[in-house]
This record gives structure tokens, sequence and C-alpha cells, in this order.
């Protein structure tokens, strides 16, 4: 089976604090990509982040970072320095072969 | 349920044909939406409708493209004329009003290839 799985519905963060978005998945390709996507209120569905599966490095970019565990399939986004234009849903994404399969969204409040 | 059920899941078509993308939302789900995937762009919502009324096309990239809900359980997504850099994965999903209404429930996509 090829799943996305966040245990999280929500989640909330205190401003400038760091958080940790989890994500789990399954599937037997060898060779797959994960990302992060961000929906704020406007709906828009921004990429925040991707990681190559063949790449061992964690992926980073700026405040957010990921720690891909690929043995464990685990592939959990750090948000650093919180900001209030963080809140948002996030959506754990992977494509594996051709098929997109969607995790079932965290929602992230900011707390002031 | 079955979820969002989404047709056809592979469509290969020539440059200036007309393609029609369909979509069944979760029945009970109130809010449809209509999405594009490609590598460059990421994932683009194109259009949403609440209660078979479009709310926010504004990421309908041109004229050549238009979506239709003409019931609850039935959406369209059409390209007429269809070209190369139209191709992508289309996907749909849907979900409820309310306190729930961010949780949405994506359609395995259909992938399009205009040649």
């Amino acid at each position: 089976a090829q799943t996305v799985t966040q245990s999280q519905p929500e989640m909330s963060v205190q401003e400038a604090e760091t958080v940790t978005l989890s994500c789990t998945y399954d599937t037997s390709e060898s060779d797959y990509y994960l990302f992060w996507y961000k929906q704020p209120p406007s709906r828009q569905m921004i990429l925040v982040i991707r990681q190559e599966a063949y790449k061992q490095q964690n992926a980073t970019e700026n405040r957010f970072s990921v720690n891909f565990q690929k043995a464990a399939k685990s592939f959990s986004l750090k948000i650093s320095d919180s900001q209030l234009g963080d809140a948002a849903m996030y959506f754990c994404v992977g494509l594996y072969g051709q098929n997109f399969v969607f995790g079932p969204g965290t929602r992230l409040s900011v707390l002031p | 349920d079955a979820g969002v059920i989404q047709s056809p899941r592979h469509e290969v078509t020539e440059m200036g044909q007309e393609v029609t993308l369909r979509c069944k939302p979760i029945s009970g789900h109130d809010y449809l939406f209509w999405y594009r995937q490609t590598m460059m762009r990421g994932l683009e919502l194109l259009i949403y409708f609440n209660n078979n009324v479009p709310i926010d096309d504004s990421g309908m990239p041109e004229d050549r493209f238009s979506a239709k809900m003409p019931n609850a359980s039935f959406s369209t997504l059409k390209i007429q004329p269809s070209e190369p850099r139209d191709s992508a994965v289309y996907f749909c999903a849907s979900s409820l009003s309310g306190l729930h209404r961010d949780e949405q429930f994506f359609g395995p996509g259909t992938r399009l290839t205009v040649l």
C-alpha cells in the first residue's frame, strides 16, 4: 500500500518557538519524493520543502527543515522561530512513481 | 464511502484537443476543489466551489480552462484547446463546511499529457 499518515490533526506553538509536525509514509517504491505543503486561509497550496528519497541529507529551507528517516519511513517537519504567518494547514505528500498521495493534514496555530 | 473519485486516471491527447476531467466528491461534502500539480510550480489551486457555486476561480490560468459543478455529486474541469504546457496532474478534493472544512480529501488525480 502507498500511504501517508499525519497523526496530529492539530498543533499549536508559541511565537518564536520551535514545533515539529509528524508524518509517516509507506511505499514499496525505491525512488520517491516527499513534500510538505502549507495551506493558509487563502487556500493556496504553498510548497514548503521537498525531499528526494535517494538523498540522505535532510532538506532545509530557511526556518523549515525535515528529519527524513528512510528506514523508519518517517518525514517530520521542523519549524524554527515560528511566526504568526506560519499558521496554516500543513500537508505531507508522497510522490510514489506517478502517484501523489496526500496526508490528512495538520492544523498549526501560532500563539502570540 | 469510496472517497473522491476522479476520471480518467490518465489522459493523453494532442495539442488543440478538448480535454474534460471529471470528479465525484465524497457524499455530503459541500466544498469541492480543483488543483494542478507540476514539479516546477507545485500544487496550485485552480478553483473551488461551495454548494455547487464557484467561490474563487482566481487560480484558473486562462480562458482555455473552465469548471462546472452542475450538482452536488459531480464536477468537470475542461481545457479547450489544450496545450503541451497544460501537462500536469490534476487533483480534485472535497471537504465539509463548518469546523472540519479545512480537512480536504484528495482524489487520486488525473495525469494529463498533451503532446
